[in-house]
């Protein structure tokens, strides 16, 4: 199956730091992939889609300009949590559709957990 | 933004039982996939159902799905301590996006 790859697969920072996160398909060409949030004990949260040559799509709520989503190429999506706060602390996943295929399947990766000090 | 609820929430069950999980979901789908979490891990994809099927198979794995109630069900037959996990239903409108739902932590007992 095609294979979604994150790093780094986790980070300690101090607050008020930026941190980038990187999101990788290593296979197939993405151009679309989805940014997810989730706390301790609770569901994925779709944060934005990343768009390949074109702004990210934002769900309500979530700041753009603290969640910057950069799509530079058809397999890399990065995602920067500008001035981080221990309130960002979470696990970051980031997923992206086989593209051509009917059912659409999502392929994830292993996910980055930020820690914010 | 979630799409629906799970149920229940968190199940506890003996080695060897059957698990069901149910999933509903609020607006028309392309297609409902199931995904399993291990704890603090990424998800691993389980089955996926499209609109137009009712039910579909996956070794110890049945989902059903009923799209006039809007909801599906996850079967686990003869469940292993091994299954012991959190698990997701996810939606996919046809516009690319999957939303999930809150999740079963299922754990299996030895």
């Amino acid at each position: 199956g095609a294979v979604v790859s994150q790093h780094p697969s986790w980070v300690i920072c101090k607050s008020g730091t930026s941190v980038k996160i990187e999101c990788r398909s290593l296979d197939f060409q993405a151009t679309t992939m989805f940014w997810y949030r989730q706390f301790p004990k609770q569901s994925l949260m779709l944060m934005a889609t990343s768009n390949e040559g074109s702004k990210a799509t934002y769900e309500q709520g979530v700041e753009k300009d603290k969640f910057l989503i950069n799509h530079a190429s058809l397999t890399l999506s990065t995602l920067t949590v500008t001035s981080a706060h221990p309130e960002d602390s979470s696990f970051y996943i980031c997923s992206a559709p086989l593209s051509g295929r009917l059912d659409n399947e999502q392929f994830f990766g292993p996910g980055t957990r930020l820690t914010v000090l | 933004s979630q799409q629906g609820e799970e149920d229940p929430q968190a199940l506890s069950i003996q080695e060897g039982e059957n698990a069901t999980m149910n999933c509903s979901y609020k607006t028309s789908i392309n297609n409902l996939q199931w995904y399993r979490q291990n704890s603090g891990r990424g998800l691993v994809h389980l089955i996926l159902i499209r609109s137009n099927e009712r039910e579909k198979h996956s070794g110890r794995l049945r989902v059903t799905l009923d799209t006039s109630k809007k909801s599906s069900s996850l079967l686990i037959t003869a469940s292993r301590a091994a299954d012991t996990a959190s698990y997701f239903c996810a939606t996919e409108d046809g516009g690319f996006k999957t939303i999930f739902g809150a999740g079963t932590r299922l754990f299996v007992k030895a």
